[in-house]
């Protein structure tokens, strides 16, 4: 099955310093990656996928993510981080093939601290 | 305009009850899914429905069962709830099966 993996349970960041939120994926084929974010007692939220194309990809917020096939790797960036992106992120990976119902397999999600 | 909602946000029952819990999209997409986000945030695929074809992960109980009524519908009904049952349980809906998933505001489920 398509899987991914975020390392860091936790990653803290201060106001307008750049961010990376990081993402490695296990895959047979090419890979759907989904970046979504969470904020407290709320849903998900899309922020940007990577289907194929340009390795980077612009999303919402001004997110960006890079897709890295050597590495395997879907990593989250955001150039300026606000103490408004704290919120927890998942990095998910479309399943293929029979009964998978094209779901998402997501990661465990990474907690991001913006302090003032 | 909501486009993926869901009802009620909060359920609290007693464990052996049945409950349902509904879900709208007005995206006009589909493909609906359910996902079950316990208590350390991780997220695992439940059901996914596409043109009255319905994948169910094997792990989840038969117990679970999902109810289409229509294209813009997809509840979930629980029998016999166990305390385990206990979690956020998250609706979604795609256009055809490859594209964007987009999520409802979820509905907490906790089972005495």
């Amino acid at each position: 099955a398509q899987s991914v993996a975020q390392p860091e349970d936790q990653v803290n960041v201060a106001e307008g310093n750049p961010l990376t939120v990081k993402c490695t994926y296990s895959v047979s084929g090419n890979p759907y990656l989904f970046w979504y974010v969470q904020y407290p007692n709320r849903g998900l939220q899309f922020l940007l996928k990577y289907i194929t194309g340009d390795n980077l990809v612009k999303g919402s917020y001004g997110f960006e993510a890079e897709f890295n096939k050597s590495q395997t790797s879907f990593h989250l960036k955001k150039p300026s981080a606000l103490v408004s992106d704290s919120a927890l992120y998942f990095c998910a990976v479309r399943d293929i093939g029979p009964n998978s119902g094209y779901a998402l397999n997501f990661g465990k999600g990474t907690s991001l601290l913006v302090t003032p | 305009d909501t486009a993926v909602s869901q009802t009620p946000k909060y359920l609290v029952t007693q464990m052996g009850n049945d409950k349902s819990i509904k879900c709208e999209q007005n995206l006009g997409h589909d493909t609906m899914y359910w996902y079950k986000q316990d208590s350390k945030k991780f997220l695992k695929i439940m059901f996914s429905y596409n043109n009255k074809e319905l994948i169910i992960n094997e792990t989840v109980p038969n117990r679970f069962s999902p109810k289409s009524p229509d294209k813009a519908h997809l509840n979930l009904h629980i029998n016999s709830l166990e305390l385990g049952d206990s979690a956020v349980y998250f609706c979604a809906s795609s256009r055809g099966t490859t594209d964007t998933q987009y999520f409802g505001p979820g509905t907490r489920l906790t089972v005495l």
